[in-house]
């Protein structure tokens, strides 16, 4: 069974430092993993979409990057800005015609000024 | 082009009542997926509809159900409603075709609260 487990839970820092999110998966098989951004009573927003053939992708400050075999993706967001405090959510689409989305718990990213 | 959008925004209901919610993907769009959102149990798959038929559904109660329209809007339902229902339901469309790699594109949800 599929499980996605995201470290740290909550991360503080202070703006302009980078930083790295984490999310690990335990089943190799999946078509992609999708890095998503959720404020507080909100929807999710996509930031990158990773395919299981790419090793990375990058959109302005933000790259994440996929290692299929050992399970893990990272989140980097360079020069952080108190606008980018938010929620932010790995899920990956099982290789398994379920159709469906699997999500961590999220890591609570607050940037303070 | 208009995103994924969400209706009601919120809702209030009593337990034991039924309520309809609703969604309209992004124009093109064919699947539509539904997520329930608790502080408890993270965000977990209701079900998913591609062409008005339902390819699959999460672990939930068959108090829950949903279907989808010709222009691919869909609505999920919830009879009976317990106080544990209480939750932001995440409504998401892809693709215009039937593949697995498209990327997934989520409404702003609809902010259910049983009392």
């Amino acid at each position: 069974k599929q499980e996605v487990t995201q470290i740290p839970a909550a991360l503080s820092v202070p703006e302009g430092e980078n930083l790295v999110l984490n999310c690990s998966f335990t089943d190799s098989a999946i078509y992609n993993l999708q890095w998503f951004r959720q404020d507080p009573g909100k929807g999710l927003t996509s930031l990158l979409l990773i395919q299981s053939s790419q090793r990375e992708q990058t959109s302005g400050r933000l790259n994440a990057s996929l290692d299929k075999s050992s399970g893990r993706s990272t989140l980097y967001i360079a020069a952080s800005q108190p606008g980018d405090s938010a929620t932010y959510l790995c899920a990956v689409r099982p290789r398994d015609s379920s159709y469906k989305l699997i999500f961590g718990s999220g890591t609570r990213l607050l940037v303070r000024p | 082009k208009a995103g994924v959008t969400q209706t009601p925004r919120y809702l209030i209901k009593t337990r034991g009542q039924q309520v309809t919610l609703s969604c309209s993907p992004i124009s093109g769009h064919r699947s539509v997926s539904w997520y329930q959102q608790t502080p408890g149990q993270g965000l977990q798959f209701l079900f998913e509809y591609f062409s008005e038929t339902q390819r699959n559904k999460g672990n939930f109660p068959g108090r829950f159900s949903g279907r989808q329209f010709s222009n691919s809007r869909s609505e999920m339902n919830v009879s009976t409603l317990e106080l544990g229902d209480s939750a932001l339901y995440l409504c998401a469309s892809s693709g215009t075709q039937e593949v697995f790699e498209d990327e997934q594109f989520f409404g702003p949800g609809t902010r259910l609260t049983v009392l």
